[in-house]
């Protein structure tokens, strides 16, 4: 079992419309979650990170953490195309020392 | 301006040499982590070091190796007995076992085999 599950879609929607990317994560004792962006060719970029329960607001961006659930997602409201990347979710585990990383999803936004 | 610099951008490998990645950050951070990424996949810790003089193994470190002289450098080197690897390199910090604890990382070197 991967320490850190991702669907690595492609996920389409349309500009305007809400992309909605989920990730689970197998280490109860986990401290922190990070989302970060990357797009074809650079590297990851943070974008949002979360460590309670609950929603996190960022503008267009929303992080939500459910403990319980083992569950992280990130809402992004009114998609553009500059948006289209490949989304990484990553987890620090009850190792501090560690963070897991998913393998991505691909997120396209057409025009 | 703070950041992490990861050079080359690209390098080429023959068979049987090894081949040395740098990595230099200027934002004082303790903890420097070696990341490795193949295409559609995540990402593979590599190695990680937390202070000068000490370092630890990742989850795929044979056929690799580091040394951490300098808190600012953490330079990776692949050696021959990697046999596969062409892979996008990916050099990060950060300020080591903080509860707000972030990874930042550097531009990356994509490695391929001549």
């Amino acid at each position: 079992q991967k320490e850190v599950e991702q669907n690595s879609g492609p996920l389409s929607v349309p500009e305007g419309a809400i992309a909605s990317l989920n990730c689970t994560y197998s280490d109860r004792g986990s401290q922190s979650f990070f989302w970060y962006r990357q797009y074809s060719g650079k590297s990851p970029e943070l974008i949002m990170f979360i460590y309670s329960n609950g929603d996190k607001e960022d503008g267009r961006f929303t992080a939500q953490l459910n403990k319980a659930s083992q569950y992280v997602s990130l809402l992004i409201r009114d998609s553009q195309p500059s948006d289209s990347a490949t989304y990484l979710c990553a987890v620090k585990g009850y190792n501090f020392n560690k963070f897991y990383f998913g393998s991505g999803t691909k997120l396209n936004v057409k025009p | 301006d703070g950041g992490i610099t990861q050079s080359p951008k690209y390098l080429f490998r023959k068979e049987g040499q090894n081949v040395t990645l740098s990595c230099e950050q200027n934002l004082n951070h303790d903890a420097m982590y070696w990341y490795r990424q193949d295409p559609g996949q995540g990402l593979r810790l590599i190695y990680y070091s937390q202070i000068v003089n000490d370092f630890q193994k990742g989850d795929i470190a044979e056929g690799y190796s580091v040394s951490r002289e300098k808190k600012e450098s953490f330079p990776l080197t692949v050696t021959s007995a990697q046999k596969n690897p062409t892979a996008f390199y990916l050099c990060a910090s950060s300020i080591w076992a903080a509860t707000n604890e972030k990874l930042f990382f550097g531009s990356g070197t994509q490695l391929s085999v001549l």
